[in-house]
């Protein structure tokens, strides 16, 4: 099956500059690659997602690139605010025995710093 | 619409006891999954299913039941309650799969002593 390994698992950034956490999977199968945002007590909500055949996708603060050669995929965070305090979780669709449910990193807790 | 909903919030039982965890969604998706979250382990999936009687195994579904019989609904059930699963349990819902944006529910926080 498919294993994702996320890092840091903690991340301490002053607010204003920018934050990137890394992730890297084992199967090169895997095609789609979301990241969610959980904030405490709270559910996960996908905050953004790339499938393979793109290399980066942006949304206003945030941006997502994945390299599939080196099965690596990271989330840039630019400018960031109180409010993006969170723990962030990147997943990537295994394929093994024909299953397409997620496998999740262990998760980075993100702390800005005022 | 609601969304997600899962019932109850929270639970908690002794050992060896055995209980339901509810999951309805009222978006029509096919696809529902079940997961849990531990400290620093991250979210695992426990079981999912594609469609209305249709269910598979996920990465941990030891001491876990599921059943689809409607598209609604999606029901987790522990057989015999252990501590190691004390547990936040979340259901989620796509459209299709998980190639596609997993709406999650509310979770439920187990206990078992």
């Amino acid at each position: 099956g498919e294993n994702v390994e996320q890092h840091p698992s903690t991340l301490s950034v002053q607010e204003g500059d920018s934050a990137v956490i890394k992730c890297t999977y084992s199967d090169s199968a895997s095609n789609y690659f979301p990241w969610y945002k959980q904030e405490l007590g709270k559910r996960p909500q996908l905050i953004i997602d790339i499938r393979s055949n793109v290399g980066e996708k942006k949304d206003q603060r945030i941006a997502v690139t994945l390299n599939k050669t080196a099965k690596h995929f990271s989330l840039h965070i630019t400018e960031t605010q109180p409010e993006d305090s969170a723990v962030y979780f990147c997943a990537a669709v295994y394929s093994g025995g024909g299953a397409d449910g997620l496998t999740f990193g262990k998760g980075t807790h993100l702390i800005i710093q005022p | 619409n609601a969304g997600v909903t899962q019932t109850p919030k929270f639970q908690v039982l002794k050992t060896g006891q055995s209980m339901t965890l509810q999951c309805a969604q009222d978006m029509n998706h096919e696809y529902m999954s079940w997961y849990r979250q531990d400290p620093g382990m991250g979210l695992r999936l426990i079981h999912y299913s594609v469609g209305a009687g249709i269910t598979d195994q996920g990465e941990v579904p030891n001491g876990y039941n599921v059943s689809r019989s409607t598209t609604e609904d999606f029901p987790l059930r522990l057989l015999s309650a252990a501590p190691s699963q004390t547990s936040v349990y979340f259901c989620a819902s796509s459209y299709t799969g998980g190639l596609d944006e997993q709406y999650f529910g509310p979770g439920t926080r187990l206990t078992v002593t």
